[in-house]
């Protein structure tokens, strides 16, 4: 039992540069969600979806774009690289809320410099 | 903006002794309060939670108290060990009222050493 799974650990681009980061979970989570941890300000909500084919904006969505294509894979990208989007970027999933086993279950992170 | 505030943002605690962190939040719709460990390199990992209609809950070293009138609620890791130190972060949504708010609002973190 894989849980959330992000790829790829780590990665440096240059200024204008684009990727797409990966999440993939397999506890047929219907929530996912894609933070950035930077030292000081905590876990900051860039875009979340709460089912396949739907995103929504989070705290900080702006450089960002979003989809799900499928239940279970979140992918985040970044059209054009700045130096202020070097961060680690976590994605979690969680059953819908309400449920008895409600809670964000964390990828392992993704550690982004952008140069 | 909801908020939850985080204090202290780090602590020292020699090994076996209780270490304590405070999270306060403002919104009353609140029902559900968790609290997730970090380890360095490692994603978050829930540890504990907790809802509004008990003051306090214990699984092992860990205990959350939960002060609804006071909008607090705190971490207690009793007879703290080196195998403790990380990141430790509060959490607060609208899980349970049907009005599900869709996200975690995470306090700002606390760095936990426990030195031996």
């Amino acid at each position: 039992n894989a849980g959330v799974t992000q790829t790829p650990k780590f990665r440096v681009l240059k200024t204008g540069q684009s990727m797409t980061l990966l999440c993939a979970q397999d506890m047929n989570h219907e929530y996912m969600y894609w933070y950035r941890q930077d030292p000081g300000m905590g876990l900051r909500l860039i875009h979340y979806s709460v089912g396949e084919g739907t995103t929504a904006k989070g705290e900080v969505p702006d450089g960002y774009n979003v989809s799900r294509l499928k239940k279970q894979n979140f992918l985040l990208g970044l059209e054009s690289a700045a130096p202020s989007q070097t961060s680690v970027y976590f994605c979690a999933s969680s059953y819908v809320p309400g449920q008895t086993n409600y809670g964000y279950t964390f990828g392992s992170g993704t550690r982004l410099t952008v140069v | 903006q909801q908020q939850v505030k985080q204090s202290p943002q780090s602590l020292i605690v020699q090994k076996g002794g209780i270490s304590i962190i405070n999270c306060a939040y403002e919104n009353t719709a609140f029902d559900y309060f968790p609290w997730y460990q970090q380890f360095p390199g490692k994603g978050p990992a829930l540890l504990i939670a907790i809802r509004p209609d008990v003051s306090e809950k214990k699984e092992g070293r860990f205990t959350i108290s939960f002060n609804k009138s006071a909008k607090q609620f705190s971490l207690h890791i009793m007879d703290s060990q080196p195998g403790d130190s990380a990141t430790y972060f509060c959490a607060a949504t609208i899980a349970y009222s049907g009005a599900g708010s869709y996200q975690l609002t995470f306090g700002k973190g606390t760095k936990l050493s426990v030195i031996p």
